[in-house]
């Protein structure tokens, strides 16, 4: 069945630094979505991406959908601490979401 | 508020007794969705509805049962819960489908003794 591959597993950040996930398939996707989940919350909403190459922003966060639609990155500029949590991207499979297994972002002390 | 609750948020049970996790939304949603999280496994589905008395199943059904008899309410089940059955369990919901925006409850955390 459907599967994806979302790296890295951790990032730790310092700060004011940049991060990045990945969420990558072996097929081509009809859409991504991804979802931010705070330390003991729920998973929340940030974006859907549909179009091949597509670039979607919201504030520091940039996200892409591949132009093959295999592949997403979500990128966060200059982090702060409301940043912390996992991001997790989903995929839609005759009509379930498979869930990558998420990035965790930790803001380094 | 638009929102998806949950009930109870923690519960301690053993081996063998019958519980029920609640599950409303006030948003009019058509599709439900029960999902169970684990460290290092990400989010798993493990029931579905896309419209009333429509429910199937997810990755691991196994163990759940599920009911969908009216829009807003859609019920989690352990007919005989075991300690593989301790997790963080999330309700959702979304319009139409899976392909919209999910809103999530704030979660179950259930520890099977």
């Amino acid at each position: 069945g459907q599967q994806v591959m979302q790296i890295p597993q951790y990032q730790h950040v310092q700060e004011g630094e940049d991060f990045t996930t990945y969420c990558n398939s072996s097929t081509t996707l009809s859409n991504i979505q991804w979802y931010k989940q705070r330390p003991g919350g729920h998973p929340v909403f940030l974006i859907q991406l549909v179009k091949s190459g597509e670039v979607k922003k919201q504030k520091r966060l940039t996200f892409q959908f591949g132009e093959a639609k295999k592949n997403s990155s979500l990128h966060i500029t200059a982090t702060q601490t409301t940043d912390v949590g996992t991001y997790f991207c989903a995929v839609d499979s005759n009509y379930q979401l498979i869930w990558g297994a998420g990035t965790k972002l930790i803001i380094k002390p | 508020e638009a929102q998806v609750t949950q009930n109870p948020r923690y519960l301690i049970t053993v081996t063998g007794k019958k519980l029920t996790v609640t599950c409303s939304q006030n948003m009019n949603h058509e599709y439900m969705s029960w999902y169970r999280q684990d460290p290092g496994l990400g989010l798993r589905q493990i029931y579905y509805s896309m419209n009333v008395e429509v429910t199937d199943k997810g990755d691991v059904p196994e163990g759940y049962k599920v009911s969908r008899k009216e829009k807003r309410n859609f019920p989690l089940i352990l007919e005989s819960p075991s300690p593989n059955q301790t997790s963080l369990y999330f309700c959702a919901s979304s319009l139409y489908d899976p392909t919209e925006e999910l809103h999530f409850g704030p979660g179950t955390r259930l520890l099977v003794l």
